[in-house]
């Protein structure tokens, strides 16, 4: 069955420290790989996309890391916002019709001062 | 930018009545989706759209039913809400072909159904 497992669910850390957002999936085939950012009370932002090829993606303060072999993301925020208290969503992509969206639950991200 | 808009941010409505959820991309992206979002279980896929006039079933298709008339609009029906069906009701688009095929969301629609 193709799932996807973030951890943790939620994380609580201080402004200005960096976090790690895991995903671990078993999906297959696989296509691409992406994080999502959602703000409370909006819909979600891609924040960056990999395929089967690439093991890191950066965007601003934000890198994903993708291990293929192991089926293992991660989502390393550095120097954390008040702005990045969000919840953040990996989505694995099959190899099928567009629409083979496999969503994670989401960690819940609290950035406090 | 993409644009996707949802017609309400918010919506009450009783059980029993019918109730419509509309979305607009504004980016002429062929796919059109409809999700909703609860606590503890993520987003789960209503029903999609490749073109025009064209629907398909998602993951949680009962109780619902679609509509799209014109390409750049995809329309949720509720033919009689129920309570279960209190959500977060998101909408995205994408491009069909794609490589990337990202989907961009609307802001969403929380509806509530007492």
């Amino acid at each position: 069955k193709n799932q996807v497992e973030q951890s943790p669910q939620s994380l609580i850390i201080l402004e200005g420290k960096n976090c790690t957002l895991q995903c671990n999936y078993t999906v297959s085939p696989f296509s691409n790989l992406r994080w999502y950012k959602q703000d409370t009370g909006r819909g979600p932002v891609s924040l960056t996309i990999m395929t089967f090829s690439e093991n890191t993606k950066s965007n601003g303060r934000y890198t994903a890391t993708l291990d293929a072999d192991t089926k293992q993301s991660s989502l390393h925020i550095t120097a954390s916002q008040l702005s990045d208290s969000a919840s953040y969503i990996c989505v694995v992509s099959a190899s099928q019709a567009g629409t083979a969206l496999i969503f994670g639950k989401g960690t819940t991200l609290s950035v406090s001062s | 930018d993409v644009k996707v808009t949802q017609s309400s941010r918010y919506l009450v409505k009783r059980t029993g009545e019918k109730v419509f959820l509309e979305c607009v991309q504004d980016m002429d992206h062929e796919n059109m989706f409809w999700y909703r979002q609860d606590p503890g279980l993520g987003l789960r896929l209503i029903y999609f759209s490749y073109d025009v006039k064209m629907k398909e079933k998602g993951d949680i298709p009962e109780g619902y039913s679609v509509s799209r008339e014109k390409k750049e609009r995809f329309s949720l029906i509720l033919e009689s809400a129920s309570t279960n069906q209190t959500s977060m009701y998101l909408c995205a688009s994408s491009l069909k072909g794609a490589i990337e095929d990202t989907q961009y969301f609307g802001p969403g629609t929380r509806l509530t159904v007492l």
